[in-house]
């Protein structure tokens, strides 16, 4: 079963409005992490965001902030005030147990911001 | 504050070569991990060094072997290379335990 599951494969989004890309996870480790990268088409990873299963509230990072749903097991990006740079492929990350174990990666979204 | 680097950005190669890829962390990290994304998809982890050591490995067969240099650095070796193999080769940098992991811009390997 895959861990990290991005339904949606390209989203786009008026600039300057808000935009919510999907990430569902499955795991049975109590503590895990979750993290979104963005990769623009140079290839370089960037991180973003980052949330861990512990975390009583929602991470924030500027203009993106992570809504963590733990029952739902759900850990969406919300990036608000969308701009040109933004488009790129988003791709949802967990890492379970501590804090050297490996990331798995979900297939990515691809982000297009439309002026 | 330097990133983390990878040599070379680009490389060639053809079927049965072999290919060796470096990456220097990102300053004050002592922990490297190597993924690899194919076309269209997420990165897939390779292994992972600390002190020197292959700590983690994910499911790639012995063709991938890596080393870790006393300065933290790394290099990534694949051997009798196969079409396959054509891929992004990201390399990532932390402190050991801890969470974030920071990305170089990666090798594309093409694989002829």
């Amino acid at each position: 079963a895959q861990k990290i599951t991005q339904t949606q494969p390209g989203m786009f989004v008026q600039e300057k409005e808000a935009v919510t890309l999907d990430c569902t996870y499955d795991t049975s480790d109590p503590s895990y992490g979750l993290f979104w990268y963005k990769q623009p088409s140079s290839g370089e990873m960037i991180f973003l965001i980052y949330q861990g299963s512990y975390d009583q509230q929602n991470a924030t990072e500027g203009r993106y902030s992570l809504n963590f749903q733990k029952a739902r097991k759900s850990a969406n990006l919300v990036i608000s005030a969308s701009q040109l740079g933004d488009s790129a492929m988003y791709f949802c990350a967990m890492r379970e147990g501590g804090g050297n174990t490996p990331l798995v990666f979900g297939k990515g979204t691809r982000l297009s911001v439309i002026a | 504050d330097a990133g983390v680097t990878q040599s070379p950005t680009h490389l060639i190669k053809t079927r049965g070569q072999q290919v060796t890829l470096r990456c220097s962390p990102k300053s004050g990290h002592d922990t490297v991990s190597w993924y690899q994304q194919a076309l269209g998809q997420g990165p897939q982890f390779i292994f992972q060094y600390y002190e020197e050591e292959e700590r983690q490995r994910g499911n790639f067969p012995d063709r991938f072997s890596g080393h870790q240099f006393p300065n933290y650095s790394s290099e990534l070796n694949v051997n009798a290379l196969l079409l396959g193999d054509s891929a992004l080769y990201l390399c990532a940098s932390s402190l050991w335990q801890q969470e974030t992991q920071y990305f170089g811009p990666g090798t594309r390997l093409l694989v002829l």
